[in-house]
């Protein structure tokens, strides 16, 4: 069946300008989660959902990163005023439901945002 | 959850076992050892979790020491394609996976 997928695959932008990167699960999940990856590094956590709502935010490293998942399904992770800082390989992942500890995380294969 | 420790890197020769450690010494009694591997230009991808006994899969097996400080992810016979970056975690109340840098596993032909 179809994984996570996620678009654009590449996205290169101006420093200052606004971005959207959107996030398609898998059909069902109900949990989705947003991370991070700079390079040489491990992933980094910014953002779960259960549902439509932000479950747990805390990885948002400041207020221009907000994200929305407004019918429960596709997420789409928004950045104001990017900054050349940015730059990294957003990974979104989701899973059919959010136990814990035990749950499986499916990831997609990121979007690489380069800020100019 | 618990902070993990790993090797930066490992070889292994193809078709030969491989035991990847992982040193996770502050963890509680409820925190999930979670093993992801992340190949080449790809995101993670789960491999196997385990709370206090030994687990198997089709991938691979998860050793857990008795005192649950460390486990071992063991792949039986590597091959090529399990050339990736291998990521200990562990999670306990909290939905996110927490991701060290990993250990970078190359398999020589």
């Amino acid at each position: 069946g179809a994984g996570v997928s996620q678009t654009p695959s590449n996205k290169v932008t101006e420093k200052g300008k606004y971005v959207e990167l959107r996030c398609d699960p898998i059909s069902g999940h109900t949990a989705l989660y947003w991370y991070r990856q700079s390079l040489g590094q491990g992933p980094e956590f910014l953002i779960y959902f259960q549902g439509t709502g932000a479950a747990d935010d805390s990885g948002l490293p400041n207020d221009r990163f907000f994200a929305v998942r407004p019918e429960g399904s596709v997420s789409t992770l928004k950045i104001q005023r990017t900054e050349r800082g940015d730059s990294a390989v957003y990974l979104c992942a989701s899973s059919p439901t959010a136990s814990g500890g035990t749950d499986t995380q499916y990831f997609g294969p990121g979007t690489r945002l380069t800020v100019l | 959850d618990a902070k993990t420790t790993q090797p930066n890197s490992m070889e292994s020769n193809e078709e030969e076992p491989v035991h990847l450690p992982c040193n996770h010494s502050t963890i509680s009694g409820t925190d999930y050892i979670h093993w992801y591997r992340q190949l080449p230009s790809q995101g993670p991808e789960y491999v196997i979790h385990g709370l206090t006994s030994n687990v198997n899969n089709r991938m691979a097996s998860l050793a857990i020491a008795e005192d649950r400080k460390s486990s071992t992810l063991i792949l039986h016979r590597a091959t090529l394609r399990d050339a990736a970056v291998y990521y200990c975690t562990s999670r306990a109340g909290s939905y996110q996976l927490t991701f060290g840098k990993g250990t970078k596993l190359s398999v020589i032909p």
